[in-house]
Formats: C-alpha cells, structure tokens, sequence
C-alpha cells in the first residue's frame, strides 16, 4: 500500500517561498500507477486542489494559483515536491500530497500545517 | 471550473439512522464524482469512487448514486465512527474541485 509523508517547514515569511516535499513509500513513484497531487484545505475555501505531476514530469496546475506554483518529482529518492512563490496570509493552509489513478484521490499524506507570517 | 454545491453544511442524525448527503454539480460531469469522509485533524479518506464504486475495505453500509449534476451519498444505518464531515470531488475535468462538505453531527 502506498504511503506518503509531507515534510518541509512550518513556517514561511509573506513574500517568501512555500517548499514542500512529500515522500513516497510502498511503491515506485515511477510506476507509471498514479498522479501526484497537491491539495490544501483551509476554514474559508475548504479543500483546493493545486496541481499534479505525473512521472514523465508532465504538469498540471489550477489557474487559481497564477503561475506561482511548480511541482516537480525527484525519482532518485522517490519524492515529488511543491514550490508556491510570493505567499501571503491567505495561504496559510493544511497541505496535503495525495496520489491518484483515476481521478479520485485513493492516498493522502497526513497533512502539515503551513503558516505564512513575519 | 466545476463548481458542487453540498447542502446542507451540517445535519444531525442518531445511530441507527439512514442518512443521505447530496451533491450538485455545475454543469453535467457523467459519473466523475467521488467521495471522502474526513475526521479532525485527519486527512480525508476515499469512500466512494466513480458515483457508486466503494473503494475496497470502506464498509458496505456506505453507497453512492447520481449520474449528470445530481449525487447522494447514503449511510444505511449510521454507526457512531460515521460521525465526520463529506466531501464529494470531480475528476471530470481539471483543475479538480471539491464540495464545502457536509458535516454529520449526533442529534
């Protein structure tokens, strides 16, 4: 069974970077099985799904992020990652790595807390 | 982008009852509409998939209907780890969209 595991920091400066990795265990992340994906979930908008990554590398992002976001995968230590540039209080969020084979999301990671604040 | 509407936001129910939870989509999505369950602090988990495929190991008393715009998730006969909070999500079309959920309170 697939596990996956958020890591990264807690806390980010207005402005600055949200990076983020998540760490596939269980299976290959170059399987070819799944999608990679990024949600977040906050109190005011709920859950938001900001992109995936397939192992080819292929993209694809909600336009909801504006180009700020990039996922990319790391096949050598089967990890998948998440940059979100010039982040405000807004995104201060619960993120989640979730893979998915069909469309619905079948594994999540537990989820961290990101907090955007000076 | 698909907009679903979950309504109502909460419902209160007993253990033992039948409880449905319904969920609208903006524009006709076939069959492309899943559905998790979520408990604090906890990530969601993948009940139902495809509108009415239950994933492998979730409970039978869950099912799922709908096809187009319109979808119900039914718990038979609520037990008392059902109290939690539904979502339903499309994976018609990108970027994927989620429901505001629907939380399950005990009356």
């Amino acid at each position: 069974q697939v596990q996956l595991q958020e890591s990264g920091p807690r806390l980010v400066k207005p402005s600055q970077t949200l990076s983020l990795s998540c760490t596939v265990s269980g299976g290959s992340i170059s399987s070819g099985d799944y999608y990679w994906n990024w949600v977040r979930q906050t109190a005011g908008k709920g859950l938001e799904w900001i992109g995936r990554i397939y192992t080819t590398g292929s993209t694809n992002y909600n336009p909801s992020f504006n180009s700020r976001v990039t996922i990319s995968v790391d096949t050598s230590k089967n990890e998948f990652s998440l940059k979100l540039d010039s982040v405000t209080a807004a995104d201060t969020a619960v993120y989640y790595c979730a893979a998915d084979r069909g469309g619905d999301f079948d594994y999540w990671g537990q989820g961290t807390l990101v907090t955007v604040s000076s | 982008d698909i907009q679903l509407t979950q309504s109502p936001s909460s419902l209160s129910a007993s253990i033992g009852d039948r409880v449905t939870i319904p969920c609208r989509a903006s524009q006709n999505i076939g069959s492309f509409l899943n559905w998790y369950q979520q408990k604090p602090g906890k990530a969601p988990e993948l009940l139902i998939f495809y509108a009415s495929s239950l994933k492998s190991g979730v409970p039978s008393r869950f099912s799922g209907s709908g096809s187009g715009t319109e979808f119900t998730l039914t718990i038979s006969t609520l037990q008392p780890e059902d109290f939690a909070t539904y979502f339903c999500q499309q994976s018609y079309d990108t970027p994927r969209t989620f429901g505001q959920g629907t939380k399950v309170e005990i009356k």
